[in-house]
């Protein structure tokens, strides 16, 4: 099966720097990587898609990129706020279903 | 803004009983997801349906089953809940399904019933 995996569970950090978090996949690249945010007692909620022919995506203070020899997407929260606060998780396409990593939860110190 | 809704938010039930989620989606989705979240294991697919009264297995189906009898509605079914059933479910809908197309394959995700099995 397709495995993912987000290297760390827990990610604390100084308001405005940057958090730097990373997903690892196995076996073949996918049509795309996505990134949700999902904060406590809640659903997840989408943030970004990258695809396979994509080397860097944008949105705000957000950046992922998209590495299939070292088969990585690395997701970043740039100027980092108190707010940012959640856990984060990484999905892949794979026959029709999202395989889901475990999330790594962040915490911004003000 | 796409809408998913979930029967409870948190739901006690006995060992044995039969366990009824419900989820209903208000954007015409053709496809709808029930996971189920557990600490340190991430979502897990349960079932998912990509049409009315069609579904196919996810990766941890055992001890579950679904039912989709109209296009917004979509139920995850406990037949006899056992105490490792108690977790966090969540269900999804999207308009295509994954790996189809890319931004249309964005899941939306209701916000969750948690579940405890005595």
């Amino acid at each position: 099966s397709q495995k993912i995996e987000q290297n760390s569970e827990a990610l604390n950090i100084q308001e405005g720097k940057t958090a730097t978090l990373t997903c690892n996949y196995t076996n073949y690249s996918p049509a795309y990587l996505q990134w949700y945010r999902q904060d406590p007692g809640r659903g997840p909620v989408f943030l970004l898609l990258i695809r396979e022919n994509e080397k860097e995506k944008r949105k705000e203070r957000l950046k992922v990129t998209f590495d299939t020899t070292l088969k990585q997407s690395l997701f970043h929260i740039t100027a980092s706020q108190p707010a940012d606060s959640a856990t984060y998780l990484c999905a892949r396409s794979n026959d029709y279903k999202l395989s889901f990593g475990a999330g790594t939860t962040v915490t911004v110190r003000a | 803004d796409v809408k998913v809704t979930q029967s409870s938010r948190y739901l006690v039930k006995r060992t044995g009983e039969k366990v009824f989620l419900e989820c209903v989606q208000d954007m015409d989705h053709e496809n709808m997801f029930w996971y189920r979240q557990d600490p340190g294991l991430g979502l897990r697919l349960i079932y998912f349906s990509y049409d009315v009264k069609m579904k196919e297995k996810g990766d941890i189906p055992e001890g579950y089953s679904v039912s989709r009898e109209k296009k917004e509605r979509f139920s995850l079914i406990l037949e006899s809940a056992s105490t490792n059933q108690t977790s966090m479910y969540l269900c999804a809908s999207s308009l295509n399904l994954p790996g189809t197309s890319g931004t249309t394959d964005t899941q939306y995700f209701g916000p969750g019933t948690r579940l405890t099995v005595l």
